[in-house]
């Protein structure tokens, strides 16, 4: 298995809304990272987790929290969006940290109403 | 911090053509990935250049990795159809994921039958 699942693949939310995006590896990584991609721009780093810890937090607003439950779950909460949060957020996962690459998921596309 | 340019941003080219794009870094990199994103898709790993001056190729393509570790470029030999996509190359200073990567802005190949 040399996937990385996202869920949702699409959601639309009002800006008081709260919910979440999954992401799900069985590949035995230890390292998952959360990216945002606007429209024809590159994926942005926002989060890293290396061994279930966060290590890397690119000064993300506070209404986006992430949470690894396990070695093989990601997950996004979102709170209080912005219509300008509207992107493509996509998970992916690394063997390590350290010269590998990584996989990525399909990505969820989120629009913020 | 790091930025990595990459040129040029959209690139036409006749199916059978060449196809090059570059990638530029201000500061000195550990290792180098390239990404191939097609329209709807997400990034796909293509392949890690890590020594100095390495040169891998893969098919059509040829990855080039600078002798001062600063620049690479992706060369496409004949072009088809099924090459259309954004290609973007990603650096990273510490060597993998430890910081993440950085992505430059990507080359948009448009291929015209």
């Amino acid at each position: 298995d040399t996937e990385v699942t996202q869920t949702p693949k699409h959601l639309v939310m009002g800006m008081t809304n709260k919910k979440s995006l999954k992401c799900e590896q069985h590949m035995g990584h230890r390292a998952m990272y959360w990216y945002k991609q606007k429209a024809k721009k590159p994926p942005e780093l926002m989060f890293v987790y290396s061994y279930e810890k966060l290590s890397i937090n690119e000064s993300v607003p506070s209404r986006f929290s992430p949470e690894c439950p396990n070695s093989s779950l990601l997950n996004l909460h979102l709170h209080a969006l912005q219509p300008e949060d509207s992107a493509l957020y996509l998970c992916a996962s690394s063997q390590d940290l350290v010269y590998t690459e990584a996989f990525f998921g399909q990505g969820t596309r989120l629009t913020v109403v | 911090g790091q930025q990595v340019m990459q040129i040029p941003q959209y690139q036409h080219v006749q199916e059978g053509e060449d196809f090059t794009t570059y990638c530029n870094s201000s500061t000195t990199l550990s290792n180098i990935q390239w990404y191939k994103q097609r329209p709807g898709g997400h990034p796909v790993f293509l392949i890690q250049l890590v020594k100095s001056g390495e040169v891998k190729k893969q098919k059509r393509l040829t990855f080039q990795f600078g002798e001062a570790k600063k620049n690479s470029s992706l060369h496409i030999t004949a072009t088809q159809t099924t090459d259309v996509g954004t290609y973007f190359c990603a650096g990273s200073q510490s060597g993998g994921g430890a910081d993440g990567l950085t992505f430059g802005k990507g080359t948009h190949l448009i291929i015209q039958p």
